[in-house]
């Protein structure tokens, strides 16, 4: 089985400077690929980006950043410069080798502050 | 490039009744998964099709249950609706299999109110 925990429910950040959003996960598996969504208020879930666990560097996809550490099993999101859209709920999300599904945390509302 | 679409947009029905949703891959893809996400909650995961069978289920009874067609589109049927059925239902799709390296696009989601 397969798990996602995110601490933080909640998150404010002034607009222009960097939020970290956290995630640890846990699994059997030795492969095993970590995804992070955003899902406005309208519902949609929007994919961000993709580590996976044989991964040498950490990930990143313009604004967004993943800090992978492998031993912690954390794969925490750095989103830099925040925008008022980036106001939203953010999901990490794991998926593996032995596993078709993506087991979702509990998700990060982000509110960004003008 | 089409991504994934699903209808309707918002659906009431209620108690006992039955429900389908539809949803229309990304374009190339060829597997879909569905998710049912109640307020306040992450995505849970009903089931995945391939090929045209289910190839993985989650923790949902048979109530739920689902189609994929030949052109790789989809459908997910609720039987015998419950007011806790109420949520956002969520499809996916991905590519070659959906294994832990191929990314799943989501559609917009229908919205079911149970009443």
């Amino acid at each position: 089985a397969q798990k996602i925990t995110q601490t933080q429910p909640g998150m404010f950040v002034q607009e222009k400077e960097a939020v970290t959003l956290d995630c640890t996960y846990d699994t059997s598996d030795p492969s095993y690929g970590l995804f992070w969504y955003k899902q406005p208020s309208s519902g949609e879930m929007i994919f961000l980006i993709y580590q996976g666990s044989y991964d040498q560097q950490n990930a990143t996809e313009g604004r967004y950043s993943l800090n992978f550490q492998k031993a912690r099993k954390s794969a925490n999101l750095v989103i830099s410069a925040s925008q008022l859209g980036d106001s939203a709920m953010y999901f990490c999300a794991i998926s593996s080798l032995n596993d078709y599904k993506l087991s979702f945390g509990a998700g990060t509302t982000v509110t960004v502050r003008a | 490039d089409a991504g994934v679409t699903q209808s309707p947009t918002h659906l009431i029905k209620t108690r006992g009744q039955q429900v389908t949703l539809r949803c229309s891959p990304k374009s190339g893809h060829d597997t879909v998964s569905w998710y049912q996400q109640a307020l306040g909650q992450g995505p849970q995961f009903i089931f995945q099709y391939y090929e045209e069978e289910e190839r993985q289920r989650g923790n949902f009874p048979d109530r739920f249950s689902g189609h994929q067609f030949p052109n790789y589109s989809s459908e997910l049927n609720v039987n015998a609706l419950l007011l806790g059925d109420s949520a956002l239902y969520l499809c996916a799709s991905s590519l070659e299999g959906g294994r832990n390296t191929d990314t799943q696009y989501f559609g917009p989601g229908t919205r079911l109110t149970v009443l």
